[in-house]
């Protein structure tokens, strides 16, 4: 299994951009979150998916920020307009259960 | 102690010393506590999940205990390497027993 994969490695937008971040968890796992990584905050919670369903989303920091899992094999995470303040590294894990989440490489998001 | 807390932030040894941190966590509700380590430019990788209160997990020069009654874990490692250089997360899930709450980490430097 290649682990779970995460698309664009990086992004470098511009302030007021559409910014998609894309998800494939590993096969068979239930669970999908999305993390965002900052220096102020560390590693932060937004949102996760038990098959396919957002769980908890009390992490999205606002309305700009969506998440979807159309299906078990896929999930994006949407910032509309995206802001400098964004600018982190987001994650993705997926797992069986929770007590063991595998990550995915990251998303370097940069807003100019 | 409402969030899960690490220290030191950072530490700088010598290769072959001894170290050991600390991560605090909401001893209520207790449900697990996970280790992770970071190396720079990839991913969390998951070390030790923890559940009984004195557990003690070991993984190759590795170590770690549980304290659930006080809240606390350490985290040893014994004759560090350079390779040993990362940071060291420490975890512990929500009250909804899925999304973990992450620490800050502990910035391991190990030079030759």
């Amino acid at each position: 299994d290649a682990g779970v994969i995460q698309s664009p490695r990086h992004e470098v937008t511009e302030m007021g951009q559409e910014v998609t971040l894309r998800c494939k968890p590993i096969s068979g796992h239930d669970y999908l979150f999305w993390y965002r990584q900052t220096m102020m905050r560390g590693l932060e919670l937004l949102i996760y998916f038990n098959n396919n369903v957002p769980i908890d989303d009390s992490g999205m920091p606002e309305d700009r920020f969506s998440a979807k899992m159309p299906n078990a094999s896929f999930s994006t995470l949407k910032i509309q307009p995206s802001e400098p303040r964004d600018s982190a590294v987001y994650f993705c894990a997926s797992g069986l259960t929770y007590n063991e989440q595998f990550f995915g490489p990251g998303t370097r998001l940069t807003v100019l | 102690i409402l969030n899960v807390e690490q220290s030191p932030q950072s530490l700088h040894v010598q290769e072959g010393d001894s170290t050991n941190f600390t991560c605090s966590f909401p001893s209520s509700n207790f449900y697990a506590l996970h280790w992770y380590r970071w190396e720079t430019a990839k991913s969390p990788e998951a070390l030790f999940v923890m559940t009984l209160n004195g557990d003690e997990k070991k993984k190759g020069r590795i170590s770690a205990t549980l304290n659930t009654k006080e809240g606390y874990s350490y985290l040893y490692i014994k004759g560090s390497q350079p390779e040993d250089s990362a940071t060291y997360l420490c975890a512990s899930p929500s009250n909804s027993g899925y999304a973990l709450n992450f620490g800050k980490g502990t910035s391991l430097l190990v030079t030759p």
